[in-house]
């Protein structure tokens, strides 16, 4: 009865190295998020997926990749980190419609040096 | 450029009192949800309230939504120190699927 859980929790990399944020979710749920929050912005949707296979953009995709091949799987990859990607990661997970309720995570904190 | 604005940024009240949050968006809306982050967590979803809708009761919350004034109130009553967090409205706007989140008030309540 895990719920969303995201590996690690706090990592620190360093410029030009490429970092993946992991996120499981146990409910099946179909639509997954990534959001990232910084100070003075909130929380801004990097991608989404509605399935398995099917993945968009959000408001900042820029420098991220996402892939979806199970359901339960929504890894986050910084291809070639930059200082600017230095931010707290939340997965969300939706079981319908993306409008409704969504379920977070406990976060991931990432300092890029 | 977010869709949502909340006001105050920052709240301080003692224990027992009333705590209201607003929440103002710029383009119609679907629905409006409210969350509750506490520090170093995730989000929580508090309460939904969908745009035919005016007032929901949750518990000590209490929603209001004004969709001619673009607005929505978070009301919480008999505080608790329990309650500190940080508060956010979600929107879901008329035109897409996702939803798009306010920059957060950020509530201490002091015992």
């Amino acid at each position: 009865d895990a719920g969303i859980t995201q590996s690690p929790r706090y990592k620190i990399t360093e410029t030009g190295r490429q970092v993946t944020l992991m996120c499981h979710q146990t409910w099946s749920h179909s639509y997954m998020f990534w959001y990232r929050q910084d100070l003075g912005h909130g929380l801004r949707l990097i991608y989404y997926s509605a399935a398995a296979d099917i993945t968009d953009k959000g408001e900042v995709p820029d420098g991220y990749v996402v892939s979806r091949s199970k359901t339960e799987n929504f890894p986050l990859t910084l291809e070639s980190a930059t200082r600017s990607q230095t931010s707290v990661y939340f997965c969300a997970s939706s079981p319908s419609l993306p409008r409704e309720t969504q379920y977070f995570g406990p976060g991931t904190r990432l300092l890029v040096l | 450029s977010q869709q949502g604005e909340e006001d105050p940024q920052a709240l301080s009240i003692q224990e027992g009192e009333n705590a209201t949050m607003n929440c103002s968006y710029k383009t119609s809306i679907n629905n409006l949800q409210w969350y509750r982050q506490n520090s170093g967590r995730g989000l929580v979803h508090l309460i939904l309230i969908r745009s035919n809708e005016r007032e929901k009761h949750s518990g000590r919350l209490r929603v209001t939504l004004d969709t001619s004034k673009k607005s929505s109130s978070l009301l919480i009553t008999a505080s608790r120190a329990a309650d500190t967090a940080s508060y956010f409205c979600a929107m879901r706007l008329n035109a897409g699927n996702m939803l798009t989140f306010g920059g957060g008030t950020r509530l201490m309540v002091k015992p």
